[in-house]
């Protein structure tokens, strides 16, 4: 099956700074990537669409200036969370889909990101 | 707009039987998907269904009633392992972008 993975798997960083989380389709090539947060016993939230090329696309409320996307190829997908503060904590997923999946999202194993 | 619901937490017996309900409100509809999702992990897939009736796949059946806006995940045998997270997610309509219900925490007891 179609494989994601997600780089890193946690991140502990000071509030202000900014960090990156990276999206990987191991053996497919990704046309659009998601980006989804979740907070503990939460659903998933969609934050924003990424087609490979073009700007992404946000959900309403996300602001688009804190949550960089980045898709710059058919396999790799960048999220970097703009100076990071405490209620930014959460657990980031990406998922990923393309042509060879027949548009079925697979899902990234998430970043744990937490602010102190 | 899109909205859908799950109860929020089950609790069943190990080797029972335990259904997951699920009912949505969407602006079109392009199918209904299953995801498994154990604390901390990412989800997986469990099913997609697009046509009315009950969809078996081992342990795990699912069905839906478009007509009724109504799909449920049917558990058997359940074991240890199956407490998660049950989340029902249905793409908008047009594109391939998923909303999720707020997922069911299933809890498998002795």
């Amino acid at each position: 099956g179609a494989v994601v993975s997600q780089h890193p798997s946690w991140v502990i960083c000071k509030s202000g700074t900014s960090v990156k989380i990276e999206c990987r389709s191991l053996d497919f090539q990704a046309t659009t990537m998601f980006w989804y947060r979740q907070f503990p016993k939460q659903s998933l939230m969609l934050m924003a669409t990424s087609n490979e090329g073009s700007k992404a696309t946000y959900e309403q409320g996300v602001e688009k200036d804190k949550f960089l996307i980045n898709h710059a190829s058919l396999t790799l997908s960048t999220l970097t969370v703009t100076s990071a503060h405490p209620e930014d904590s959460s657990f980031y997923i990406c998922s990923a889909s393309g042509p060879s999946t027949l548009d079925e999202q697979f899902f990234g194993p998430g970043t744990r990101l937490t602010v102190l | 707009g899109q909205n859908i619901d799950q109860p929020t937490e089950m609790t069943a017996t190990e080797g029972a039987i335990v259904q997951i309900n699920c009912t949505y409100q969407t602006s079109g509809f392009n199918g209904l998907f299953w995801y498994q999702q154990h604390a901390g992990e990412a989800p997986t897939f469990l099913s997609y269904n697009v046509l009315d009736g009950l969809e078996e796949k081992g342990r795990f059946s699912s069905f839906l009633s478009r007509s009724k806006g109504y799909s449920y995940l049917l558990l058997k045998e359940l074991q240890m392992k199956d407490s998660a997270s049950y989340l029902c997610a249905a793409p908008r309509f047009g594109n391939e972008k998923l909303t999720f219900g707020t997922g069911t925490r299933l809890t498998i007891i002795p």
